[in-house]
């Protein structure tokens, strides 16, 4: 592809739903990152994925979230029993193996709970 | 804390100024990153400098740094209202699985 897609680019939920947040990478990046950025704040990193390592998971705020990459490609973050503070918008990032590589970010979904 | 902190946190200049950011950071690091943002969504890659460099340029983009005192500027040079936007460093640790992160941010604005 182009570049890295996510989807859906709006997501408005109810308090106490489920959601899921996709990411299709850049072909070939065996880097994936999520990241949160609420309102005129900064990056707050989530999860990442670097090939068949174990994820770092170190960023997720609760249990509530997870995600998985299937097949080293396309990425899903699920945020289970949304609540209002997780209203913000949700960008991945791909990138090549090793150091010294440039992330190439999505549009990210902007997720509203209401 | 934030690995990498930029100031000021907001700037406001003149079109045809130059605009200075600096980023701090606390650890050691293999690469150093500056990345803008436009209307709060995907973030754009400008320039990525190694902790061999010191210096590096890209068009009106000039970056430093001293990893003595862990620190990092990005000078825009004559600076555009189309350069307004959030300017974000972000360290690479040692390490080829270590992951980015990201400072808070400037909110740069240039005045017409």
């Amino acid at each position: 592809g182009a570049g890295v897609s996510q989807s859906p680019s709006n997501k408005v939920t109810e308090k106490g739903k489920d959601v899921e947040l996709r990411c299709d990478p850049i072909s070939g990046h065996t880097a994936l990152y999520w990241y949160r950025q609420s309102l005129g704040q900064g990056l707050e990193f989530l999860i990442y994925f670097q090939g068949n390592s174990a994820p770092d998971k170190s960023g997720l705020p609760s249990d509530r979230f997870s995600a998985e990459r299937t097949g080293g490609s396309v990425s899903t973050l699920t945020i289970q029993r949304t609540q209002q503070e997780d209203s913000a918008v949700y960008l991945c990032a791909s990138s090549l193996w090793g150091q010294n590589t440039e992330a190439f970010f999505g549009q990210g979904t902007r997720l509203t709970v209401v | 804390s934030q690995q990498g902190e930029e100031d000021p946190q907001a700037l406001s200049i003149q079109e045809g100024e130059n605009a200075t950011m600096n980023c701090s950071y606390k650890t050691s690091i293999n690469n150093l990153q500056w990345y803008r943002q436009n209307s709060g969504r995907g973030l754009v890659h400008l320039i990525l400098i190694r902790s061999n460099e010191r210096e590096k340029h890209s068009g009106r983009l000039r970056v430093t740094l001293d990893t003595s005192k862990k620190s990092s500027s990005l000078l825009i040079t004559a600076s555009r209202a189309a350069d307004t936007a959030s300017y974000f460093c972000a360290t690479g640790l040692p390490g080829a699985n270590s992951k980015l992160t990201f400072g808070k941010g400037i909110t740069l604005s240039v005045r017409p």
